[in-house]
């Protein structure tokens, strides 16, 4: 299958930090990226969708301003978690996908601790 | 609307059992359903999907899945179960072909098998 790789693999930072995670697909043009967040033995929760080169479409509740997510290239997506609060702690996974292709490729994820 | 449900939070089996991991969902059209798996720490995989024809549909590791329209259902199933199997199991589904290719994902499935 298509291949997606997320950097970094985990990362701690200091409250009031921001953290940039990129996502990127390696053997494919992901048209669509999609961001999501896992808290432990939980399900995903997609925090938004961004289509390359246009805005990102936040899911409810969650706030743009502070996960602000760039879409620049059919390759690359990035999320920002802007003044970053230990309730951000989690597990950050992007996935990508393309118009002919049905399913989803996976990043292997980002744990992200905040102190 | 579309929505997946997957009903058992933890499903216990003994190596070299049959194994069935259960889903159900809810489109207004067709659906695209798909089955993914995910190690500790680690993202999703795919392992196989069901766009159209045949109901029985066949994925990687062995594991494959029958789509039942009367039913709505697409449960995951392996004849004999390996230990390396343990995993957690997420069903989602897309309604064809529409909604921008984003998945709605049921809460997952914890898959113990003991040896």
């Amino acid at each position: 299958g298509a291949v997606v790789s997320q950097h970094p693999s985990w990362v701690i930072c200091k409250s009031g930090t921001s953290v940039k995670i990129e996502c990127r697909s390696l053997d494919f043009q992901a048209t669509t990226m999609f961001w999501y967040r896992q808290f432990p033995k939980q399900s995903l929760m997609l925090m938004a969708t961004s289509n390359e080169g246009s805005k990102a479409t936040y899911e409810q509740g969650v706030e743009k301003d502070k996960f602000l997510i760039n879409h620049a290239s059919l390759t690359l997506s990035t999320l920002t978690v802007t003044s970053a609060h230990p309730e951000d702690s989690s597990f950050y996974i992007c996935s990508g996908t393309s118009g002919i292709i049905h399913e989803q490729f996976f990043g292997p994820g980002t744990r992200l601790t905040v102190l | 609307a579309q929505s997946v449900a997957q009903p058992e939070d933890q499903v216990n089996v003994a190596e070299g059992n049959p194994l069935t991991v259960k889903c159900t969902y809810s489109v207004s059209g067709n659906p695209y359903l798909f089955w993914y798996v995910q190690y500790p720490n680690r993202g999703l995989q795919f392992l196989l999907k069901y766009i159209t024809g045949d109901n029985l549909v066949k994925g990687s590791y062995g594991f494959e899945a029958e789509f039942n329209k009367s039913q709505t259902s697409f449960h995951l199933k392996k004849p004999s179960a390996l230990v390396s199997d343990s995993a957690l199991y997420f069903c989602a589904v897309r309604e064809s072909p529409g909604n921008a290719g984003k998945s709605t994902f049921g809460d997952g499935t914890t898959l113990t098998v003991k040896p």
